[in-house]
């Protein structure tokens, strides 16, 4: 069974501060993705990477950069949180070839105050 | 890029009615559509898909209708249940690149018992 694990279920931050979300998956998926989930907006992918050390800017990259050192891991980082970054945030990831299912973490319930 | 549109944003069915849910989509060059099913509190899940090379797929009492020349996919539920109640999200994508998903809005269907 593939299992994608996020480091926090809730997490507060204050405005400015630096924000780290990480996600792991440990079925040797080459894609792996963040998206942010909000009201009436659905699944907005902001990054996502096919590669270990690369990366693809989503629809909504702005305010956010990712990190790819190893390949079962993937990291979403708020360089200054604001307040509209308060949101859940998804983690998937996604086998280069056969079936392209996403296989989803939990999510990080994000609030910035 | 890619855009893809999702109707209605809510629905209510009686149990036992049917429900449809509309996708369109922009992008000709996608070939693969997924729907996923999130229910409250819980990661998104596949539920069905179907490839641009098929016009339908069932999978006991959900279907998936797909016309290419349109660009509209749909999502049929049948004989509904309490259970089905969820979020619902289409997507599109190409499978012969580097698995980056549109997904539609959502729809929040609610099956009353």
């Amino acid at each position: 069974d593939v299992k994608v694990t996020q480091s926090s279920r809730y997490l507060v931050k204050r405005t400015g501060e630096k924000v780290f979300l990480e996600c792991v998956q440990d079925m040797d998926h080459e894609n792996m993705f963040w998206y942010r989930q909000d009201p009436g907006l659905g699944l907005r992918l902001i990054y996502f990477s096919y590669d270990v050390k690369m990366k693809e800017k989503g629809d909504i990259p702005e305010g956010y950069s990712v990190s790819r050192e190893k390949k079962e891991r993937f990291s979403l980082i708020l360089e200054s949180a604001s307040t509209n970054q308060t949101s859940m945030y998804l983690c998937a990831s996604s086998p280069s070839s056969g079936r392209s299912e996403q296989y989803f973490g939990p999510g990080t319930r994000l609030t910035v105050t | 890029g890619e855009n893809v549109e999702q109707h209605p944003s809510t629905l209510s069915v009686q149990e036992g009615d049917s429900a449809v849910i509309k996708c369109t989509y922009s992008d000709s060059a996608s070939n693969y559509f997924p729907w996923y099913k999130q229910e409250l509190g819980k990661r998104p899940q596949l539920i069905i898909d179907i490839r641009s090379n098929v016009g339908e797929k069932k999978d006991q009492r959900i279907a998936v209708t797909l016309n290419k020349t349109a660009k509209h996919f749909s999502l049929h539920i049948t004989e509904t249940q309490p259970e089905d109640s969820a979020v619902y999200f289409c997507a599109a994508l190409w499978d012969g690149g580097y698995q980056k998903v549109t997904f539609g809005t959502g729809t929040k269907l609610q099956v009353i018992p």
